[in-house]
């Protein structure tokens, strides 16, 4: 399985701001996905990110508000973009194995005031 | 749109207590079933997973999953837990050309 790795690890944030949140992983990957989990709950996919072309984002979830970059088979950032309460989760990557699986990185955790 | 339900959200059992958690899952096609598991303060974790072929599937630190195809059950089982398996459980589905959907955890706490 791939390891992979996240930037920051967690972060406080003012809101109006944003957060850029980078993915790495330690070989070539097609499919990376998005994730966040809110505090007590399950994991809601925000978008899948290939490379090569553009994000495809889950419905509630739009680019404006979450833009994801996806320049190589081994990188990928999330923005939040001006921040609210609301916001404030664990932000997860993932990448897609073999067999449809996907391998989880640590997460980020965003707290905003 | 398929889905995901686990029909327990917090399990307490003394260790060596056998433990089965459901997952049951709506989607009529064939789909693929995973068990991940995140511990305190940890990432998530791959622990089982199911594509074809023996409906029972072992996975690692003792775990093993039936797949029940008439009853769209993936249910978790251990026959004897320990203190170390204290974490949080998610059942998963990916069907074919559609993502992964989780089901909302189970959290399974053992007292030593």
């Amino acid at each position: 399985s791939a390891v992979i790795s996240q930037k920051p690890s967690r972060d406080i944030c003012q809101r109006g701001t944003s957060l850029t949140i980078q993915c790495q992983v330690d070989s070539q990957v097609t499919m990376m996905f998005w994730y966040r989990q809110q505090p007590g709950q399950s994991l809601t996919l925000i978008a899948t990110a290939n490379q090569g072309s553009e994000a495809t984002y889950e419905s509630g979830f739009v680019i404006d508000k979450f833009p994801i970059s996806r320049p190589n088979l081994t990188f990928s950032t999330l923005t939040v973009s001006n921040m609210s309460p609301e916001d404030s989760s664990i932000y997860l990557c993932s990448v897609g194995g073999t067999s449809y699986e996907q391998y989880f990185g640590p997460g980020t955790r965003l707290t905003v005031t | 749109a398929q889905s995901v339900s686990q029909h327990n959200h917090h399990v307490i059992l003394s260790e060596a207590a056998s433990l089965e958690l459901g997952c049951n899952y709506s989607y009529g096609g064939t789909v693929n079933l995973f068990w991940y598991v995140q511990y305190p303060g940890q990432h998530l974790q791959l622990l089982l997973k199911y594509f074809s072929g023996d409906p029972l599937v072992k996975g690692i630190k003792g775990f093993e999953a039936e797949f029940i195809k008439s009853k769209f059950s993936f249910n978790l089982r251990k026959p004897s837990v320990q203190w170390s398996d204290t974490a949080e459980y998610f059942c998963a589905v990916n069907a074919p050309l559609n993502d992964m959907r989780f089901g909302a955890g189970t959290r399974l706490t053992v007292k030593p």
